[in-house]
């Protein structure tokens, strides 16, 4: 994904509500696909990932939907609480990159009581 | 089970110096990277190992050296600073075609 630099994409949603980000991802060839979310002065936290022989994932209050038609990948956070507040980033792997992530520009999420 | 230690949290460097930023893992991954995060930027891949013995460069590798004699350490090494060099590092380790985990970040300033 092409970083947006300082301004990074912005979503605000009331506590209690679900949450949705979306990404889209640039390889056709990745096959492995992962959200990450970073605190405020913290190293980026693993949430969920998904392979591409899934379309739907889901955890603790989180649900990953990997469209491969048209590359997109979006993370679902049902009744977002005050704690979810932070920059959210999408990352994609495969053989190609060796497994390496390539990661997107992330979008803040920003939670109002 | 620490994870992903690096040392140190914070640096101040003069440009020319070289420094070594270290990171240690205890889970056995083969698979260690190293990253660096500018401000309100996402993480952008500087050099990257599978296995000891082996190393690849990432998007971002000049200016940076990096070895893996061990499968448990994964140093940085800045060779010269410079002021483009200012950044938060972060390393992560995987077993492979998961999930990587992520130290809590070197911020280094070189002034």
């Amino acid at each position: 994904g092409e970083s947006v630099g300082l301004h990074l994409p912005t979503l605000s949603v009331q506590e209690g509500d679900n949450s949705i980000i979306n990404c889209a991802y640039s390889n056709s060839a990745s096959d492995y696909f992962i959200w990450y979310k970073q605190e405020s002065g913290k190293g980026p936290q693993f949430i969920i990932d998904i392979r591409s022989n899934m379309d739907k994932r889901q955890g603790q209050r989180v649900t990953v939907l990997l469209n491969k038609t048209v590359k997109h990948l979006s993370l679902q956070i049902a009744a977002t609480q005050p704690g979810d507040s932070a920059v959210y980033f999408c990352a994609e792997g495969g053989p190609n990159s060796n497994y390496q992530l390539i990661w997107g520009a992330g979008t803040k999420l920003i939670i109002k009581p | 089970n620490a994870g992903v230690t690096q040392t140190p949290k914070f640096q101040v460097l003069k440009t020319g110096q070289s420094m070594t930023l270290q990171c240690a893992q205890d889970m056995n991954h083969e698979y260690m990277s190293w990253y660096r995060q500018d401000p309100g930027m996402g993480l952008r891949l500087i050099h990257y190992s599978v296995g000891a013995g082996i190393t690849d460069q990432g998007e971002v590798p000049n200016g940076y050296n990096v070895s893996r004699s061990t499968t448990e350490d994964f140093p940085l090494r800045l060779l010269s600073a410079a002021p483009s060099q200012t950044s938060v590092y972060f390393c992560a380790s995987s077993e492979g075609t998961g999930p990587y985990t992520f130290g809590s970040g070197t911020r280094l300033t070189v002034v």
